[in-house]
């Protein structure tokens, strides 16, 4: 099985910081990884596929990136509405989610 | 605007079987190239993938809990379903149908969540 850590478990910030959020996949999963956003009480939103592709309405200050078996979810500016649980995803075999970062305020 | 919703009881005694349906408005589950799947949220704990059903009706499952799920098809009423037999309380959780992108893929269009509780 692919294992995905994901780190910190939790982040606090403030409106304006710039966040980033990390995934270690157990082993090669090339670029299949995605990024959710969930609020409480609500479904998740899909952000990022394939690394760093940017879902259709999702704000330019959402970013992702590869490093060989580490990913990145960068937030540039921290918004109110930003304020979730985030979440990675691997889809190169089978599928497997990160135990979520929660971005609370500071 | 594709839309899905998740149907079902929302407790089931220990050892039973779980029955969730996903009703899907706005598009066709049988729409070709199209995957529809099932994740949940324990509390307190993150998401897990169940499984994946590609429009011919071909499953993808998580292979640690493949013994006990099934994902039927029901292009009739445009649903899919969840059965997930012998549950014990460690399937307590909120249950998510969702559109796939891929049998293994992400998911791009989620329901809104049903949360099930198993209890005697």
């Amino acid at each position: 099985d692919i294992q995905m850590t994901q780190s910190p478990s939790t982040l606090s910030a403030s409106v304006g910081d710039r966040v980033t959020i990390t995934c270690r996949a157990s082993q090669s999963i090339t670029s299949w990884l995605a990024w959710y956003q969930q609020k409480p009480g609500k479904a998740p939103k899909l952000l990022i596929s394939h690394a760093s592709s940017l879902e259709s309405g999702v704000p330019s200050r959402f970013s992702g990136s590869k490093s060989g078996t580490e990913f990145t979810l960068t937030i540039s500016s921290l918004q109110p509405d930003d304020f979730a649980t985030y979440y990675c995803q691997q889809y190169y075999t089978y599928s497997t989610f990160g135990q979520g970062t929660k971005v609370e305020i500071k | 605007q594709l839309q899905l919703q998740e149907s079902g009881p929302g407790l089931v005694k220990p050892s039973e079987t779980l029955s969730l349906t996903c009703t899907v408005s706005g598009g066709s589950i049988s729409s070709s190239n199209s995957y529809w799947g099932w994740i949940r949220r324990p509390p307190g704990k993150g998401l897990e993938w169940f499984g994946t059903i590609y429009y011919t009706g071909s499953p993808y499952y998580n292979p640690s809990l493949k013994s006990r799920i099934t994902i039927p098809l029901d292009t009739s009423k445009n649903q899919f379903s969840l059965r997930l037999s012998s549950v014990t309380d460690a399937d307590t959780a909120v249950y998510y149908c969702a559109r796939g992108v891929g049998g293994y893929g992400n998911f791009d269009y989620w329901g809104q969540g049903i949360l099930v509780t198993v209890s005697s």
